[in-house]
């Protein structure tokens, strides 16, 4: 099993939809959980990180359920420009160093 | 603005060259840096965490003899793939954290684009 889980899309949804992401992680000392956007042949952009309690970033919201270890970004609203691939990280201390782990990525493709 | 840079951001050159790419934290201290690979229409590969001033920290089945890291500095991280073959090409990023945030995320360089013809 992977350590960190995607499906890997594409999502293809009309302009103004919601849509949703998960990802799944296997190591549950996981200690923090980000989300990045990346674009065609560009580097991942932090997206925004996961808090337990959830959070929300206009129309981006991430929540994490550590009992069912994945974590999830919903957008609202959807623009074109949304379209990108969504990486899911997470962070955790082994072999005596933290570790970033990065899903497969969940492609996005906002539709006009 | 850019608070990780890589350089270069290109390279494109010839079967046995080895390729020396930078990574520089610009307005913060860096005890650990990570080097990435990532395959088109893939995810980003950990292939090493580099420490300052200490041996990096190498992924299962990465050539540490391969893939040279070398973290002189608190800013300053390099990754020199040595004999550079048509199967390394690839794209390649570094990534930085604030030194005494755990919790704060990495962020990105640019990346590498290279080429081995």
């Amino acid at each position: 099993r992977k350590e960190v889980e995607q499906d890997p899309g594409p999502f293809n949804v009309p302009e103004g939809a919601t849509v949703a992401f998960n990802c799944t992680y296997s190591n549950s000392a996981s200690q923090s959980f980000f989300w990045y956007r990346q674009d065609c042949r560009k580097e991942p952009k932090l997206l925004m990180s996961v808090y337990s309690s959830g959070n929300e970033d206009g129309r981006f919201t991430a929540q994490l359920n550590r009992a069912s270890q994945y974590i999830s970004l919903l957008i609202r609203d959807s623009k074109l420009s949304d379209s990108a691939t969504y990486l899911c990280a997470v962070k955790y201390y082994g072999s005596g160093t933290y570790k970033y782990i990065f899903g497969t990525g969940t492609r996005l493709k906002v539709l006009a | 603005g850019a608070v990780v840079s890589q350089h270069p951001s290109r390279v494109i050159c010839k079967s046995g060259t080895s390729v020396k790419i930078e990574c520089r934290s610009l307005d913060f201290q860096a005890t650990t840096m990570f080097w990435y690979r990532q395959f088109p229409k893939k995810s980003l590969m950990l292939m090493a965490t580099s420490n300052e001033g200490s041996k990096a920290t190498y992924e299962q089945g990465v050539e540490k003899d391969k893939f040279l890291i070398n973290h002189a500095s608190l800013t300053l991280s390099t990754l020199t793939v040595t004999s550079a073959h048509p199967e390394d090409s690839s794209f390649y990023i570094c990534s930085a954290k604030r030194a005494g945030h755990s919790n704060q995320p990495q962020h990105f360089g640019d990346g590498t684009r290279l080429s081995i013809l």
